[in-house]
């Protein structure tokens, strides 16, 4: 079946840095991307939707210039949190849908746990 | 604007009895409903869909799922549930193909043995 992958699962980091978390489809390609953030016991929020070559499309209230995306091939999307705060703690998940077959199908990656000190 | 609502946010059975997990939702055309499961930290699974046909939509694990238009829901179902069974459930909704998911808040489902 479909696998999305992450990496790294997990990752600590202080104050102020930048924090790269790659989201990777191992056997489709993925047209479009979506970036999701999970606050503990809460649903998961949309931050942005990303298409191959084309810049990423942010919903409201997610800053772009924070959460830089990038979606540079078809199997690929990485999202750049910069200048972290203890705020943006949080788990991040994306999902992939597929180029080929249907435009319902979406397949979530395992999620990555930031956390920032 | 499309929104879902998981009204519980525990549901509690005992292992054997039947499950109901409740989800309604809001879209302007035509609904795409979802249901995932999710463990603790991990991604989600996808557990059914509904996007046309049949209102039953029969999907893993043994989990199904009830399409009502008039009611605007789509409760998730198990006859029997498992200790196994016990995690979190995402109900979700798209307007259209090629929209993202909205997802509900969540409902925790515990079954105890």
């Amino acid at each position: 079946g479909a696998v999305v992958s992450q990496h790294p699962s997990r990752v600590i980091c202080k104050s102020g840095t930048s924090v790269k978390i790659e989201c990777r489809s191992l056997d489709f390609q993925a047209t479009t991307m979506f970036w999701y953030r999970q606050f503990p016991k809460q649903s998961l929020m949309l931050m942005a939707t990303s298409n191959e070559g084309s810049k990423a499309t942010y919903e409201q209230g997610v800053e772009k210039d924070k959460f830089l995306i990038n979606h540079a091939s078809l199997t690929l999307s990485t999202l750049t949190v910069t200048s972290a705060h203890p705020e943006d703690s949080s788990f991040y998940i994306c999902s992939a849908r597929p180029l080929a077959g249907s435009t319902d199908t979406q397949y979530f990656g395992p999620g990555t746990r930031l956390t920032v000190l | 604007a499309q929104s879902v609502a998981q009204p519980e946010d525990q549901v509690n059975v005992a292992e054997g009895n039947p499950l109901t997990v409740k989800c309604t939702y809001s879209v302007s055309g035509n609904p795409y409903l979802f249901w995932y499961v999710q463990y603790p930290n991990r991604g989600l699974q996808f557990l059914l869909k509904y996007i046309t046909g049949d209102n039953l939509v029969k999907g893993s694990y043994g989990f199904e799922a009830e399409f009502n238009k008039s009611q605007t829901s789509f409760h998730l179902k198990k006859p029997s549930a498992l200790v196994s069974d016990s995690a979190l459930y995402f109900c979700a909704v798209r307007d259209g193909a090629g929209t993202a998911l909205i997802f509900g808040k969540g409902t925790t489902l515990s079954v105890s043995s």
